[in-house]
Formats: C-alpha cells, structure tokens, sequence
C-alpha cells in the first residue's frame, strides 16, 4: 500500500544549525506530496507541498524537492531558530479522487538556543 | 484565515460508553475528514465525507464508528460502545475539493481517553 517512512528519532540541534529530516514515499500513482508540522499544543499545519516531480516546496525557510528517481521529499532549512521546534511530518495524497493522507511517524525537532 | 475548529479538546469516557467528537470545518470547504493518531503512532485516516455521504473508509472505522453533518456548520464523529484502544488524539479536516494537491486544513485535535 501507499506508505511514508520518515528517519528514526528525534533531532536535537542547536540554533542557527542545518536541519535536514528525510522522507521517502512508496506509492503505485502519481502523489502529491507535503510536510506538516504540529507546534506544541496545536493541531497540523500545512509547512509546504509539492505537486509533482522536481518541484520544489518552500516556506518560512523551510524546503523540500520532490525526487521521483529516489522517491524522496526531504526536508531542510539552512538555519534553524528556537521556534522552529516541533513535530513535523511527512505525507503523501493519492490522484484518485478521494484524498486520503498517508502520513509518516513525524519526527520531534528540538532546537536549543 | 478560516480555521478547523474541534470541540471538546479533551474528552474522558468510560469504556462502553458513547463519545462523540465535534468538527467545524471551514466554512466555504466541501470534503471533510477525520485521522486519529494513538500515542506514539502515525497519523491514521479514519474516513473522507463529501455531499452527506462516506466518501471512503479505512479498515479501522468499522461499525462502531459513525459519521455526520447533522446542520450546516458542523461534523461529527460518534464511537459507540467506547473501548481502551480507541484512546488517541483525533483530528478533523477539511480541504476546498478532493484533488490531490489540494492541501487539507487540519483542527487541533480532541484528545480522548478511555478508562
């Protein structure tokens, strides 16, 4: 079935760092793909999308390629800021009128100052 | 900017009773949408609702679960016969259509547990 599987664990780094959290898909369509993030407390915002291959989502610093050769849409933002801790999670929508979300586990980001 | 509003944001049920779980989503959007998440877990898709009918389920939502736009505003989520494993953290949504690129607009979620 249709699956996202994002890297193990939580990230912990500090401010002003390189964030990178990876994400690939498995999917027998054409996915849209977007990452998501929950600030403590909150519900899930949408951080970006991308709708087809090679596109590039962007938004508060944050960016992600969607990669058709190694199905991959990961995550980066070159400098990071306190506030920019949270959960963030990767998911995929198929084309096929009905879409449902499939999400990965989500991955905790702590940024110390 | 409109937003996806769930009531209550926690919720402590016997098990065996009946819970339900309200959703207002926005108000120009037509497709509606709740997801669980258990502890730890990934987000699930429960069900996808569009013009007052189930549009698709997953094999989670069996029949305890129901779904309903009982007016025009809200949508609700009913789990009858309430059991220990269907604590979690649901959410509603809602997007403007059901084309893929087409983002879903999330709520902050009612946590529910089950003792």
């Amino acid at each position: 079935g249709d699956s996202v599987t994002q890297m193990e664990g939580p990230v912990t780094l500090s401010e002003e760092a390189f964030l990178t959290i990876n994400c690939t898909y498995t999917a027998t369509g054409y996915p849209s793909l977007f990452w998501y993030v929950q600030y403590p407390g909150e519900g899930l915002q949408l951080l970006l999308k991308a709708t087809k291959a090679d596109d590039k989502g962007s938004n508060k610093g944050f960016e992600a390629t969607y990669r058709k050769e190694t199905t991959s849409f990961h995550l980066e933002k070159g400098s990071v800021q306190v506030s920019d801790s949270a959960v963030y999670f990767c998911a995929l929508s198929l084309s096929n009128g009905n879409n449902r979300l499939a999400f990965g586990k989500g991955n905790q980001v702590v940024v110390i100052p | 900017e409109p937003e996806v509003t769930q009531t209550p944001s926690h919720q402590v049920t016997q098990m065996g009773q009946e819970v339900i779980l309200r959703c207002v989503p926005i108000s120009n959007h037509l497709y509606f949408y709740w997801y669980r998440q258990i502890l730890g877990q990934k987000v699930e898709f429960l069900v996808s609702f569009y013009n007052n009918e189930i549009s698709e389920k997953s094999e989670i939502f069996d029949d305890q679960f129901s779904v309903e736009r009982p007016d025009g505003s809200n949508f609700t989520l009913k789990i009858r016969s309430t059991k220990l494993e269907d604590s979690a953290m649901y959410f509603c949504a809602s997007s403007a259509d059901s084309y893929s690129n087409q983002p879903q607009h999330f709520g902050d979620g009612t946590r529910l547990s089950i003792l």
